[in-house]
C-alpha cells in the first residue's frame, strides 16, 4: 500500500472553478512532488519542494499553484482550468532533495481531473 | 545527461511465458536506475532498484533485473507471466541532482491466457 494519500481521487471542475487536490505523506520525507499524467503517457514533473520549499517549477502555467504547508503536506490550486489539463495528477515523495542522487520516488494512487 | 529509452512500447506474452520488457540507458555519471509498475487507474508502484551494490536486483513480484553496463542495459525479466502482471512498466533513471527523474516511455504489457 501507498503511503502517499491523495484526495480527491476523482475531481470534475467547470473551467470557471477553484479546486484543491491534497497530498499527504508521513515516511518524514523532505521532497515532494507534483506530477502529471496523461494516458499511456509517463508522468510529467510539474513542481518539487524540498524542505517546504519550492526548488523547481517547470514552466507550469499559473493557474496551477503549488502549496507546502508543512513537510508532511502538498496542496495543487486549480483556477481556471483548460479541458486539455484533464489528467491524472500524481503526488510523490522523497527522502532527501537535491544534494542526493538516487532517492526512490514513492508515488500517491493519484486525482484524477477532468475539467468540463 | 541522463535519459531511458524501452524498446517496444506494447509486449504480448503467453500466461507462464517468460516476460522481458527492454530499457537502455544514457548516464554521465553512474545511475541509479528505476523500474516502476502502473496498475490501470492506479499510481506508480516502485519494483526494483539498481543502486549499484549488485548487477541482478530483485523485485517485488518476482520481477528483477540485470544491469549490463557494458551495453547500458536494465531489461526487467519474469521467468513466468501472470494474468495480473498486465500493466504499463516505467523505466527511470535518477539525475544527478537526486530531484530530478526520467522517465522512459513505457512498456504496456498485455498476458494472453
Amino acid at each position: 500500500d501507498t503511503e502517499v494519500t491523495q484526495t480527491p481521487k476523482h475531481l470534475v471542475m467547470g473551467m470557471t472553478n477553484k479546486k484543491s487536490l491534497k497530498c499527504e505523506q508521513h515516511m518524514g520525507h523532505r521532497a515532494m512532488y507534483w506530477y502529471k499524467q496523461k494516458a499511456k503517457k509517463p508522468p510529467e514533473l510539474m513542481f518539487v519542494y524540498s524542505y517546504e520549499k519550492l526548488s523547481i517549477n517547470e514552466s507550469v502555467p499559473s493557474r496551477f499553484s503549488p502549496e507546502c504547508p508543512n513537510s508532511s503536506l502538498l496542496n495543487l490550486h486549480l483556477h481556471a482550468l483548460q479541458p486539455e489539463d484533464s489528467a491524472l495528477y500524481l503526488c510523490a515523495s522523497s527522502q532527501d532533495d537535491a544534494g542526493t542522487s538516487g532517492n526512490t520516488i514513492y508515488f500517491g494512487e493519484g486525482s484524477w481531473l477532468t475539467v468540463v | 545527461a541522463q535519459s531511458v529509452t524501452q524498446l517496444g512500447s506494447h509486449v504480448s506474452v503467453s500466461e507462464g511465458a517468460l516476460v522481458l520488457l527492454r530499457c537502455n540507458y544514457s548516464s554521465s555519471v553512474p545511475p541509479y536506475l528505476f523500474w516502476y509498475v502502473q496498475y490501470p487507474n492506479q499510481g506508480l508502484q516502485l519494483l526494483l532498484k539498481y543502486t549499484s551494490a549488485a548487477t541482478l536486483v530483485k523485485g517485488i513480484n518476482g520481477f528483477e533485473a540485470e544491469f549490463k553496463k557494458s551495453e547500458t542495459s536494465f531489461h526487467l525479466t519474469k521467468p513466468s507471466a501472470h494474468m495480473s502482471d498486465a500493466a504499463e512498466y516505467f523505466c527511470a533513471v535518477s539525475g544527478a541532482t537526486g530531484n530530478q527523474f526520467y522517465f522512459g516511455t513505457g512498456t504496456s504489457l498485455t498476458v494472453i491466457p
